[in-house]
């Protein structure tokens, strides 16, 4: 079967660096997604890897490597706004969208 | 900012009832979804659509349809609703070539 394993829950200080790890299993692979979800709202859109390697924008930073099923979204000088969930995803042989069941992370001061 | 509208918000209503959900975007997007996600968990894909007069069924799609006469709307519908469809409702769309995909501001539906 398909499967996305991610941690249910995170904790990070307020200004520090939290990396949150993905891996996969999945058939076929077109590219992993990450997405942030605040609660009640609806996920937007922060980093697609397709190839191996690091991907950077801003503070975000997603990192990829197909042949360990494995990837890692790296959130730099932590806000108090960064307090949410981050999904992952795997676009799988078909073109669809695997989710991980997503990270809650807890920002505290 | 992405252009996609779902309506209702917000839905109570009880066993039995049909209701249709509301999904329709501006962007002119192909590609239309629709997922299940409850508190925490993640989400399932119901239907999608590739475009105009094409859908397909996703994971959970058993118990509702859908339909793709225009390209900007593409509605849910559940034919009698149960207290186990209580959950959100999450509409996304993307384009042809391109994977992102965006989402609307979702249905939170509870059925008593």
């Amino acid at each position: 079967g398909q499967n996305i394993d991610q941690p249910t829950e995170m904790t990070a200080t307020e200004g520090a660096i939290v990396q949150i790890n993905c891996t996969y299993q999945t058939s076929g692979f077109n590219g992993l997604f990450w997405y942030q979800q605040h609660a009640g709202e609806a996920p937007t859109f922060l980093s697609y890897n397709v190839l191996d390697g690091l991907e950077e924008k801003g503070r975000f930073s997603s990192f990829l490597s197909r042949s360990k099923g494995y990837s890692y979204l790296l959130l730099k000088e932590l806000q108090m706004k960064d307090s949410a969930s981050y999904l992952c995803a795997v676009m799988d042989s078909n073109y669809q969208l695997i989710w991980g069941a997503g990270t809650k992370l807890i920002i505290k001061p | 900012e992405a252009d996609i509208y779902q309506t209702p918000r917000y839905l109570v209503i009880g066993t039995g009832k049909k209701i249709t959900l509301e999904c329709s975007q501006t962007m002119g997007h192909d590609k239309m979804y629709w997922y299940q996600q409850d508190p925490g968990m993640e989400l399932h894909l119901i239907h999608y659509s590739y475009g105009v007069n094409s859908t397909e069924k996703g994971d959970l799609s058993s118990e509702s349809t859908v339909s793709r006469i225009r390209t900007e709307h593409f509605p849910l519908t559940l034919e009698s609703a149960r207290p186990s469809h209580t959950s959100q409702y999450l509409c996304a769309s993307s384009e042809r070539e391109n994977n992102e995909q965006f989402f609307g501001p979702g249905t939170r539906l509870t059925v008593l």
